[in-house]
């Protein structure tokens, strides 16, 4: 069965630190994996990783893909109040438009 | 400004009854779906869309209903079948082809009186 486990499934921290959120898959005919920001409302798009696209960066934001350990990684450097929010993982396939969804990890930031 | 509109922000649905919720995108994009999200949950689809006409059970279809008339629109209906319709409602569409990147509207919260 074709899954996607997110971990921690939640995480406090105090402003200024670093975070590493974790996401690991099993999808048949994987070809991206997905980051989104859920803040109250709608998730917003962070980065998609393909086998030809293993790593990007935005600002203090930063994701790998690991193709071997069937895995992703999110890296929030310098964390800051407004990076609280929950963050979403997923995989899509090759072959049609579907995303199959971690359960989020929830990042609550401490001034 | 494109993007996704979702109407209503805010439903309550009264037993027995259906209530529809809107989806509404000017981003010409051919797939469009329904999540549903409960808290402490990811996104567990109710049904998609990758063509006008044309429409596909998710995970969780049981209980809603929908429609694409138009390449634009995609309305769920949440029948009076679904015994537990209280959560946070996602309309999502994608341009498909090689990308697999959705794009959000901002939720309809329903809940039950």
């Amino acid at each position: 069965e074709d899954k996607v486990v997110q971990s921690p499934l939640s995480l406090v921290v105090h402003e200024g630190d670093t975070v590493t959120l974790n996401c690991s898959y099993e999808v048949t005919n994987f070809r991206s994996l997905l980051w989104y920001k859920q803040e109250k409302k709608a998730p917003t798009f962070l980065f998609m990783l393909t086998s030809s696209g293993i790593e990007k960066k935005s600002g203090r934001l930063s994701s790998i893909l690991d193709k071997k350990e069937l895995s992703s990684i999110l890296n929030i450097t310098a964390t800051q109040t407004g990076d609280s929010a929950i963050y979403l993982c997923a995989a899509g396939w090759d072959s049609n438009y579907q995303l199959i969804w971690g359960a989020g990890t929830k990042l609550i930031i401490k001034p | 400004d494109g993007g996704i509109t979702q109407s209503p922000k805010y439903l309550f649905r009264k037993e027995g009854q259906n209530v529809t919720l809107s989806c509404e995108q000017n981003l010409n994009h051919d797939a469009m779906y329904w999540y549903r999200q409960d808290p402490g949950q990811g996104l567990r689809l109710i049904y998609y869309s990758q063509i006008v006409n044309d429409f596909q059970k998710g995970d969780i279809a049981e209980g809603y209903s929908v429609s694409r008339e138009k390449k634009e629109s995609f309305p769920l209906t949440v029948t009076s079948a679904q015994k537990n319709p209280t959560a946070f409602y996602l309309c999502a569409s994608s341009p498909g082809g090689t990308s697999n990147i959705q794009y959000f509207g901002a939720g309809t919260r329903l809940s039950v009186l």
